[in-house]
């Protein structure tokens, strides 16, 4: 089983559409982080959330971290065809170990 | 030069061959990884350092090892390859301190596709 769970694995909209991504686990995390990963490339870091209850915006991408540190949401307003991309969440464990922890990814698709 | 390199991209091999994959890097990161990325499955860890003496297993380490050279590379090997091993692997470093964004962000190689024939 998945320690995080992310909703919904694909999503294709319109461009201009807003969308949210969920990443949902039952273990706290000391942090979350967000990555976008494009066809043949590895992950990019979007942003790191650490306190329960931040939210955090890179231009039309809201982050927001559960105020118990056990789930995130990535928001898209109006979202572009260079949204394009498979999006994921990883934590890192609360052990001393730094080691990130993967959810399974959302694949979104934005249409022209 | 890309901060993560990753050698071969792409790799094709037989049941029963041995392979390595490479990974060097120029972030000057202390801490490295091997993830094993399948459709569906996300990143699952396979072996991670945290210095040159340094090795630990991940979730999924049976059927590979790893060797760690230098600060700057970080070898994954299959010692005999198997048609389930035909997957995604990325390298991947990150620092022992708190970037600026407040975390300890990873910087991801661009992968090697390998598929056991």
């Amino acid at each position: 089983t998945q320690l995080l769970e992310q909703s919904p694995q694909f999503l294709s909209i319109q461009e201009g559409e807003n969308l949210t991504v969920y990443c949902n686990s039952s273990s706290v995390f000391s942090s979350l982080q967000w990555y976008r990963q494009e066809p043949g490339e590895g992950p990019v870091l979007l942003v790191t959330v650490v306190t329960g209850g931040e939210v955090k915006k890179l231009k039309r991408l809201t982050f927001q971290f559960g105020d118990a540190r056990k789930d995130s949401s990535l928001h898209i307003t109006a979202a572009q065809p260079g949204d394009t991309g498979l999006y994921l969440c990883a934590g890192v464990k609360m052990d001393s170990s730094y080691k990130l922890i993967f959810g399974s990814g959302t694949r979104l698709l934005v249409r022209p | 030069d890309a901060d993560v390199t990753q050698t071969p991209r792409n790799r094709i091999t037989k049941t029963g061959k041995r392979i390595m994959l490479e990974c060097s890097q120029t972030k000057g990161h202390d801490r490295m990884y091997w993830y094993r990325q399948d459709p569906g499955l996300g990143l699952r860890l396979i072996y991670y350092s945290f210095d040159v003496k340094d090795i630990n297993k991940g979730e999924i380490s049976d059927g590979y090892s790893v060797s760690r050279q230098a600060q700057a590379k970080f070898s994954l090997s299959l010692e005999s390859a198997i048609p389930n091993q035909t997957a995604l692997y990325f390298c991947a470093t990150s620092s022992n301190t708190r970037g600026r964004h407040g975390g300890y962000g990873y910087t991801f190689g661009s992968g090697t596709r390998l598929t056991v024939v």
